[in-house]
């Protein structure tokens, strides 16, 4: 089944806008959530990751909020630019001793319109 | 001083054949993947592999095999290969866990687009 939950699947926001992403898990045993940008012909990119101990983090224009009691976390983009156009997936890791395990949410594809 | 690199970038083939696709990493990371994106962008783990053991998607058929010569390298071999197996294939790797600095990145290759005819 999907362990992560990733809504919605497409977002079109106008320049300047708000672009905001969330996710949902039920696994306690994840305990860093990284957010990946996708842009077309390449593959994904680390954009900005989190840890469960704190509620935020704040890169430039891109934030993770992140609500462990909720077991949610979400993408805010501020200030949306045309280049921001890409699809976004969000994730969650644990570490057994057979490596880091990575599960992603199903995506979501940004549109940002000049 | 490409960190994940793929080949080949482009694979057209018949339904039936076999292909593989190679992958290799100048990371020194111990942790390799194979990811399969479909047309509506979705990421589905295939194979993770670390220090020679592999752990296997259970929807992974098992003509799909991954074959590690060497901790960089990390190729996928298809069997019969399908029209459903045509996607966007991506090779990944991770640095050993409990490493101090972004320990949990994972960093992606460029991708094998297989089109199977």
């Amino acid at each position: 089944q999907q362990q992560v939950k990733q809504s919605p699947q497409s977002l079109i926001v106008q320049k300047g806008g708000i672009s905001i992403i969330n996710c949902a898990y039920e696994n306690t045993a994840f305990d860093y959530f990284p957010w990946y940008q996708q842009f077309p012909g390449k593959g994904p990119a680390l954009l900005i990751a989190i840890r469960p101990d704190v509620s935020e983090k704040k890169e430039g224009r891109f934030t993770i909020s992140f609500n462990k009691s909720a077991k949610q976390f979400s993408l805010h983009i501020m200030d949306s630019q045309p280049g921001d156009s890409a699809t976004y997936f969000c994730a969650a890791t644990f570490h057994p001793n057979t490596g880091n395990q990575f599960y992603f949410g199903t995506g979501t594809s940004l549109t940002v319109i000049p | 001083d490409t960190a994940v690199s793929q080949t080949p970038k482009y694979l057209v083939t018949q339904m039936g054949n076999d292909k593989s696709i190679k992958c290799e990493q100048n990371l020194g990371h111990d942790t390799m993947y194979w990811y399969k994106q479909d047309s509506k962008k979705f990421l589905k783990i295939m194979f993770s592999y670390n220090n020679k053991e592999l752990i296997i998607n259970e929807t992974v058929p098992n003509r799909f095999s991954p074959k590690s010569p060497d901790k960089a390298h990390l190729n996928l071999h298809i069997n019969s290969l399908e029209l459903g197996d045509s996607a966007v294939y991506f090779c990944a790797s991770s640095p050993p866990t409990g490493t101090e600095k972004i320990y949990n990145e994972q960093f992606f290759g460029p991708g094998t687009r297989l089109t199977v005819l």
